[in-house]
């Protein structure tokens, strides 16, 4: 069974902080990894995806991937109350079009 | 572009009954998904089309689950007959299928199971 794990939290940091997110999954294989952020009884919407090894910035948000040790991160600067939400890792299966969504993180950016 | 277009957006149903939730892909996407959140679970995907045709469907979680795609611009997922535990948000999502983009959710249906 694929995995993906992430810290449930809720994950509490002051507005102008970093917060940082992580993820860790099972499949070794895996090429395409994805960050969505989920508002309460929203739907997940897609902020970053990368697919090398190193760091991808766009704008406050920068993912991080790490395949020997099957990590992703997601880090978030300059935090504001509006990213208060939930941040689901996913991690697209190898050689397909499945992707495996872990639980999520909650985020609350206090003001 | 409307997006991924889902509905109802909200559906109460009594135990038994036969319950259709329907989905309008991105027009030129062709991988369309169908998941299930509930607090306790997650999201878990239940079944997903490519070109229209059925991939992997090891997410239904029994026989009274069935979904099609007629078309390319059309998918239904149908629980017959329903039961309180269905009751979750039921999300569709598509996108271009051979690179690595993410996916488009619908609004997602609330279904409710009394």
């Amino acid at each position: 069974q694929k995995e993906v794990e992430q810290n449930s939290g809720p994950l509490s940091v002051p507005e102008g902080a970093i917060a940082s997110l992580n993820c860790t999954y099972s499949d070794r294989g895996s090429q395409s990894f994805f960050w969505y952020r989920q508002y309460s009884g929203k739907s997940p919407e897609l902020i970053m995806f990368i697919y090398s090894n190193g760091d991808k910035e766009d704008g406050r948000f920068t993912a991080q991937l790490n395949k020997a040790s099957q990590y992703v991160s997601l880090l978030i600067r300059d935090s504001q109350p509006s990213d208060s939400a939930t941040y689901l890792c996913a991690v697209r299966e190898t050689g397909g079009f499945k992707t495996i969504f872990g639980a999520g993180t909650r985020l609350f950016v206090k003001a | 572009d409307a997006g991924v277009i889902q509905s109802p957006r909200h559906e109460v149903t009594e135990m038994g009954q036969e319950v259709t939730l329907r989905c309008k892909p991105i027009s030129g996407h062709n991988s369309l998904f169908w998941y299930r959140q509930t607090m306790m679970r997650g999201l878990e995907l239940l079944i997903y089309f490519n070109n229209n045709v059925p991939i992997d469907d090891s997410g239904m979680p029994e026989d009274r689950f069935s979904a099609k795609m007629p078309n390319a611009s059309f998918s239904t997922l149908k629980i017959q007959p329903s039961e309180p535990r269905d009751s979750a948000v039921y999300f569709c999502a598509s996108t271009r299928a051979g690179a690595d983009y993410g996916y488009t959710f619908g609004s997602g249906t609330r279904l409710t199971v009394v």
